[in-house]
């Protein structure tokens, strides 16, 4: 049982670049999240969704995109990378949102 | 929008001793309210769920407790040890239309001496 996983586990860019971050939970959730953590900080969400196709933004959301095609995965892409998104990037899913959130091992991403 | 504060930031303690992490909210239309543990370089694992119509919580030796009216949830670590060193974040989950979302506070960083 995998659990949530996430690829990659690192990453730099350059500002201006484009990437996708992977997350993938065989769980059958219906709620998967995306959360960022800076240096010393609580996580803030992004975005989540409660389903396939059913996607809602978070406290973050600027910069950010996501889509939610299947139940399993729910990618995050950055468009034009700026050093403000250098964070280390956190999944989740849950199966119910009032259930016990099951985390990823993260994603430290660069932006130089 | 629902704030968070945990205190304290951090805690030094020696081996044995017991402990107090406490987390307050400012929005106590909660639907209920989560303890996670993270190890450096790690993600989250969840501790203790607590739901708004509880009081308390309790997995081996810790024990949460939730007064939501008032705002306020504390995290009792019984009897340290040294593998408890962490940092410790709780997570209101809001109910109504913003049902799941979790809004976190910024943790308190836990060390444990031998």
């Amino acid at each position: 049982n995998a659990g949530v996983t996430q690829t990659p586990k690192f990453r730099i860019l350059k500002i201006g670049q484009s990437m996708t971050l992977q997350c993938t939970q065989d769980m059958n959730h219906n709620y998967m999240y995306w959360y960022r953590q800076d240096p010393g900080m609580g996580l803030k969400l992004i975005y989540y969704s409660v389903g396939a196709g059913i996607t809602d933004k978070g406290e973050v959301p600027n910069g950010y995109n996501v889509s939610r095609s299947t139940t399993e995965d729910f990618p995050l892409r950055l468009e034009l990378a700026a050093p403000s998104q250098t964070s280390v990037y956190f999944c989740a899913s849950s199966y119910d949102g009032g259930g016990e959130q099951y985390f990823g091992p993260g994603t430290r991403l660069t932006v130089t | 929008k629902q704030e968070v504060t945990q205190i304290p930031a951090a805690l030094s303690v020696p081996e044995g001793e017991n402990l107090v992490l406490n987390c307050s909210f400012t929005d106590s239309a909660i639907y209920n309210l989560q303890w996670f543990r993270q190890d450096p370089g790690k993600g989250l694992t969840s501790l203790l769920l607590i739901q708004s119509s509880q009081r308390e919580q309790t997995s081996g030796r810790l024990n949460a407790s939730l007064d939501k009216s008032s705002g306020r949830s504390t995290l009792y670590i019984a009897a340290s040890q040294p593998g408890d060193s962490a940092t410790y974040l709780c997570a209101p989950v809001a109910g109504g239309t913003s049902y799941g979302k979790l809004t976190f506070g910024q943790g308190t960083i836990l060390t444990v001496h031998p």
